[in-house]
């Protein structure tokens, strides 16, 4: 059974910084893509980056390029987002997720997701 | 970058009804699109991918359609644990992208 496990979150004063772990099992890690997506309290889910399976490709969103860092560790199974330069507009749950196939960016597994509040 | 729009942003269905959600896309996607269930509280669900085909363990009262701007989901007979908020994502290119977003409600 694929499991998601964040951790991490919490409250941080603007301009901080903050680093998301998600450990995952029940799937070959290294074999799928992996993806953070957020979610503002009563908002929708916004997409904010992707790692490939090898981690030699990585990908972000315009609002977090230059802040956050994606990265994996396949000996401990784990996937980070390190963010910098936290906004009061990056507050939201943030869900780590698994690609659905080879280079195939749907999710089909998802974590419950970690809150990471921005305030002063 | 291309932009993903859902509509209605509510829709009001009796148990046992049928709903119809729509997402539009700026550009094509070709069916490189998926839907998501997400219920108060919980991570959300993958229902369909690549614009048609359910995902593993979803009835077969869901069902999606479509291909380049114009997608739909389908959920035919309702039931109570259907209500929810319901999005869309294409994956076509980078950014990825999610749609608005919409609430199926009694």
């Amino acid at each position: 059974e694929v499991q998601l496990l964040e951790s991490g979150g919490g409250l941080v004063q603007p301009g901080g910084s903050l680093r998301l772990s998600c450990a995952a099992s029940g799937f070959t890690f290294s074999s799928f893509g992996m993806s953070w997506v957020r979610q503002a309290p009563g908002k929708g889910l916004e997409w904010v980056s992707a790692i490939s399976g090898s981690g030699g490709e990585t990908y972000y969103a315009d609002s977090v390029k230059g802040r956050f860092t994606i990265s994996r560790d396949h000996s401990k199974n784990t996937l980070y987002l390190q963010m910098n330069s936290l906004r009061a507009e990056d507050t939201a749950v943030y869900y780590c997720a698994k690609v659905g196939g080879s280079l195939i960016y749907y999710f089909d597994h998802w974590g419950q997701g970690t809150l990471v509040t921005v305030s002063s | 970058e291309i932009v993903m729009t859902q509509s209605p942003a509510t829709l009001s269905v009796s148990p046992g009804g049928r709903a119809t959600l729509s997402c539009r896309a700026s550009q094509s996607v070709s069916t490189k699109l998926a839907w998501y269930q997400q219920k108060p509280g919980q991570a959300p669900r993958l229902l369909i991918y690549g614009a048609s085909t359910r995902a593993t363990g979803i009835p077969a009262r869901f069902s999606g359609s479509g291909s380049g701007i114009e997608f739909t989901l389908t959920i035919s007979s309702l039931q109570s644990e259907d209500f929810a908020v319901y999005f869309c994502q294409r994956y076509n290119n980078w950014p990825l992208a999610f749609g608005g977003g919409t609430k199926v409600e009694i």
